[in-house]
């Protein structure tokens, strides 16, 4: 099975404008978590969908969004960026929630100027 | 203070050398307690997961939680240069994640000298 991708890579954005991240799960996996790294935080959750439903939404302000469509594929969003949204924003697909495992993707550089 | 503590390093040690991971928590309620292996421009992936306090082997990596101590270490046996990575350490209240997700250490960048 292929696993997680994230497009694109690498994004270089400047301040006020906005971002879509895409994350593609495993082939049967249903749900899709969100994580933002930092050096300063580390790795923080962001939020998690389950069949195109947020289950769960960690603490960072109403910037950030997400969705999930019917193929499970998702998408997350930040309004406004801020010179401190620059990180590595990750995303992890698992088969059902509640399993253990969580498989992460490569992830997305985003670099706010 | 944090909920998960967890020291940067980086560590180095020569191969072949035990290496011992550590991180301590505040939070009574979690009870699942994993460990992720980051490789540079890569995403974590999962070593190790225990439930609640006890002992984990898998080849060279065991894995030790102590909830009294609220302390788990991951020790990783005739460490080799391919280890050197960043190791996360990550738990939860609930199976795979729960309410909050998962919430991590910040990593201890490891580096196994040849």
């Amino acid at each position: 099975k292929a696993g997680v991708t994230q497009t694109p890579r690498y994004l270089i954005k400047t301040r006020g404008q906005q971002v879509t991240l895409s994350c593609s799960p495993i082939s049967g996996h249903r749900s899709v978590s969100w994580y933002q790294q930092t050096p300063g935080q580390g790795l923080q959750f962001l939020f998690e969908y389950f069949s195109e439903t947020q289950r769960n939404k960690g603490n960072f302000p109403g910037r950030f969004s997400g969705r999930q469509f019917s193929n499970s594929r998702s998408e997350m969003n930040v309004s406004t960026l801020e010179l401190g949204d620059s990180a590595l924003y990750l995303c992890a697909s698992r088969e059902i929630v509640g399993s253990d495992e969580q498989f992460f993707g490569p992830g997305t550089r985003l670099t706010v100027l | 203070q944090k909920e998960v503590e967890q020291d940067p390093g980086p560590l180095s040690v020569p191969e072949g050398a035990i290496v011992s991971l550590n991180c301590t928590y505040s939070n009574s309620a979690f009870q699942y307690f994993m460990w992720y292996r980051q490789y540079s421009r890569k995403g974590p992936e999962l070593l190790m997961y225990t439930y609640s306090s006890g002992n984990k082997e898998d080849g060279r990596f065991t894995a030790q939680v102590d909830k009294s101590s609220k302390y788990i270490s991951l020790f990783i046996r005739d460490s080799q240069p391919s280890d050197s990575a960043t190791y996360l350490c990550a738990m939860s209240g609930a199976s795979g994640g729960g309410a909050d997700g998962l919430t991590f250490g910040k990593g201890t960048h490891l580096i196994i000298q040849p």
